[in-house]
């Protein structure tokens, strides 16, 4: 079984500076995929950004990036730049080969202050 | 244009009620997903449909009945209704259930059970 682990209630970041939200993942299945999504606190989940397990290179999708260390088996998020409209819930998720749907994390609160 | 539609976004009944929820995307997906967020925002999987077809069903109390009468729809019937019922209910859809196709969210309907 698969399992996702976002250790971070909350964070808080000034505005303009980097942020790096932490994310681990437990699985023994060689191919896979990692997800974030943003929720603000209007309700909508939002997709970020996407890394596969066999991508050689990190992510990056704007100012997102993902820091994915395979053997360490993370995935945090790094947001440069921090904007106050990134106030929002953080989820990673992880999604398996096959017929499988993306499990989620805890998520981690993220707030922006001026 | 919306993607993934759902309705109605608030819905407040009373216990033992029937209400559904209704989900449409125009995304041409052939996957579609009904999760449940509680009150502290954790995501689970309730089901998942592909093609019409259920793939995917994770333990849910029979008193929830998915129907797929198309694959751009999937609605969600909830019988007798419970307290614990009381949740934010979102539906997703994806290209494909391959590792790398994200779920698109709808912007979910708040449940809440009085």
């Amino acid at each position: 079984a698969q399992k996702i682990t976002q250790t971070q209630p909350g964070m808080f970041v000034q505005e303009k500076e980097a942020v790096t939200l932490d994310c681990t993942y437990d699985t023994s299945d060689p191919s896979y995929g990692l997800f974030w999504y943003k929720q603000p606190s209007s309700g909508e989940m939002i997709f970020l950004i996407y890394q596969g397990s066999y991508d050689q290179q990190n992510a990056t999708e704007g100012r997102y990036s993902l820091n994915f260390q395979k053997a360490r088996k993370s995935a945090n998020l790094v947001i440069s730049a921090s904007q106050l409209g990134d106030s929002a819930m953080y989820f990673c998720a992880m999604r398996l080969s096959g017929y499988s749907t993306l499990t989620f994390g805890k998520g981690t609160m993220l707030l922006v202050s001026p | 244009d919306t993607a993934v539609s759902q309705t109605p976004k608030y819905l407040v009944t009373q216990m033992g009620n029937d209400k559904s929820i209704k989900c449409e995307q125009n995304l041409g997906h052939d996957t579609m997903y009904w999760y449940k967020q509680d009150s502290k925002k954790f995501l689970k999987i309730m089901f998942s449909y592909n093609n019409k077809e259920l793939i995917i069903n994770e333990t849910v109390p029979n008193r929830f009945s998915p129907k797929s009468p198309d694959k751009a729809h999937l609605n969600l019937h909830i019988n007798s209704l419970e307290l614990g019922d009381s949740a934010v209910y979102f539906c997703a859809s994806s290209q494909e259930t391959g590792v790398n196709s994200p779920l698109h969210f709808g912007n979910g309907t708040r449940l809440t059970v009085t």
